[in-house]
C-alpha cells in the first residue's frame, strides 16, 4: 500500500517559472510533512517542511502548502532556476511509526 | 543542518564478497540511523533503523543475516552487505537523528556495484 503518491513524475518549467509537485496521503495521523532535494549521485537535503497545523509554510522561493481536509501537500518553487534541476521528493512521517516514508519522487528541469 | 558523512562514496566488488560501508555524524551525537537503499530513478526505501547500542529494526523484506548493521557509537553505524550479488548493486544512503525521529540528516551516500 502506497502510504504517499507524488506527481507528476517529472516536470519541465521555463526559468522564472513556477514549479509545483503535489502529494497526496491516506493516514490523517501523519503528523510531518517535509519535502527534499536530491541532486545525482548526493543523498537527499531537507528543502522546508510543515505540521499541519498550518496551511502555509515560505523559506525564501520554497513554500509549501496543505490542505489537512483532502490530506494534500504541495511544494511551489517560485522564480525557479536551472539549479534547481533536481529531483523532489516529498515524504510524511508519524502515523504511530517512527520512520519517513518517501513518495516517488520528480524530476524538475529548468530550461533556460 | 548536521552533517553526516559516508566512506567509502563508491565501492566495486566481486560476487560473493562482503562490502562494509560507513555513516558518521560529525557535529552531534546520533541517538538512531537509518539506513535506505535507492535503485536507480526510484525513491529512497528503508531497509532498517538502529539505535546505539541495540540491535537493528529491519524492514519487512530485508534479510537482516545479509544486510548486518552495527550501531557501536553514538557517531558511528556500519553497514555490512555479506555474500553480496549482483542485485545488491544499489545507492545506500544513510541517515541520523537525535531524538526527532523525523528530523534526519542524511548522508551523501554510498555507490555500490557488484560484479
Amino acid at each position: 500500500q502506497q502510504q504517499v503518491k507524488q506527481s507528476p513524475q517529472s516536470l519541465i518549467v521555463q526559468k522564472g517559472g513556477i514549479s509545483i509537485i503535489n502529494c497526496a496521503y491516506e493516514n490523517t495521523a501523519f503528523d510531518y510533512f517535509p519535502w527534499y532535494q536530491q541532486f545525482p549521485g548526493k543523498g537527499p537535503a531537507l528543502l522546508i517542511a510543515i505540521r499541519p497545523d498550518v496551511s502555509e509554510k515560505k523559506e525564501g522561493r520554497f513554500t509549501i502548502s496543505f490542505n489537512k481536509s483532502a490530506k494534500q501537500f504541495s511544494l511551489h518553487i517560485m522564480d525557479s532556476q536551472p539549479g534547481d534541476s533536481a529531483t523532489y521528493f516529498c515524504a510524511v512521517f508519524g502515523g504511530g511509526g517512527n520512520k519517513l516514508t518517501f513518495g516517488t519522487g520528480t524530476q524538475l528541469k529548468v530550461e533556460l | 543542518g548536521a552533517v553526516v558523512s559516508q566512506h567509502p562514496s563508491w565501492v566495486i566488488c566481486k560476487s560473493g564478497t562482503s562490502v562494509k560501508i560507513e555513516c558518521r555524524s560529525l557535529d552531534f551525537q546520533a541517538t538512531t540511523m537509518f539506513w535506505y537503499r535507492q535503485f536507480p530513478k526510484q525513491s529512497l526505501m528503508l531497509m532498517a533503523t538502529s539505535n546505539e547500542g541495540s540491535k537493528a529494526t529491519y524492514e519487512q523484506g530485508v534479510e537482516k543475516d545479509k544486510f548486518l548493521i552495527n550501531h557501536a557509537s553514538l557517531t558511528l553505524s556500519t553497514l555490512t552487505v555479506t555474500s553480496a550479488h549482483p542485485e545488491d548493486s544499489s545507492f545506500y544512503i544513510c541517515s541520523a537523528s537525535g531524538d526527532r525521529y523525523n528530523e534526519q540528516f542524511f548522508g551523501p551516500g554510498t555507490r555500490l556495484t557488484v560484479l
